[in-house]
């Protein structure tokens, strides 16, 4: 069946460091990918998504780029912050007819002054 | 206006009772789901409605049961509860035919002594 592996955490970084958290996915075809953040105590928050291979997904200076040929989407950001602190998830999820949303395990994410 | 709500946020209960959560999402999407974050932050499906029709049922014990009575309006009704039964409890939404995966509810977390 289709999954999603993340790298294992916690990852603890300083502040302004560079962030990579790994995602890799199986499938048979091509599925949208997406990120997802979940702050203490909220619900999960779309990040970014991408929808097609050599897509690259933003937003708040993350990006992960989809990339067919290793089956990877790896999350990255430049600078993190303390408010960058939360459980990073990687799903993905099939065209119309199959809208399950497959999460991998998240990565919790910890950034020190 | 929070676009997909749930209540309760939290519930403590005893082992044996019958509980219902309920969902609400004023997005127009017509699509609704219901997953289980165990303690570990792992996300798992549980049901997918669309238009008040079950889509998907996952491997879940038939002492939960959905019910959609239009499509803004998830409620998940469990009975006879069980410890492993705590969890936090996510609602969802979605449009179908819209591959922008899933506005989430802040989750009802769940416990049972």
């Amino acid at each position: 069946g289709d999954s999603v592996t993340q790298m294992e955490g916690p990852v603890t970084l300083s502040e302004e460091a560079f962030l990579t958290i790994n995602c890799t996915y199986t499938a048979t075809g091509y599925p949208s990918l997406f990120w997802y953040v979940q702050y203490p105590g909220e619900g999960l928050q779309l990040l970014l998504k991408a929808t097609k291979a050599d897509d690259k997904g933003s937003n708040k200076g993350f990006e992960a780029t989809y990339r067919k040929e290793t089956t990877s989407f790896h999350l990255e950001k430049g600078s993190v912050q303390v408010s960058d602190s939360a459980v990073y998830f990687c799903a993905l999820m099939f065209d119309f007819g199959n809208e399950k949303l497959t999460f991998g395990t998240g990565t919790r994410l910890t950034i020190i002054p | 206006d929070t676009a997909v709500s749930q209540t309760p946020k939290y519930l403590v209960t005893q082992m044996g009772n019958d509980k219902s959560i309920k969902c609400e999402q004023n997005l127009g999407h017509d699509t609704m789901y219901w997953y289980k974050q165990d303690s570990k932050k792992f996300l798992k499906i549980m049901f997918s409605y669309n238009n008040k029709e079950l889509i998907i049922n996952e491997t879940v014990p038939n002492r939960f049961s959905p019910k959609s009575p239009d499509k803004a309006h998830l409620n998940l009704h469990i009975n006879s509860l069980e410890l492993g039964d705590s969890a936090v409890y996510f609602c969802a939404s979605s449009q179908r035919q819209f591959l922008d995966g899933y506005t989430f509810g802040s989750g009802t977390r769940l416990t049972v002594v």
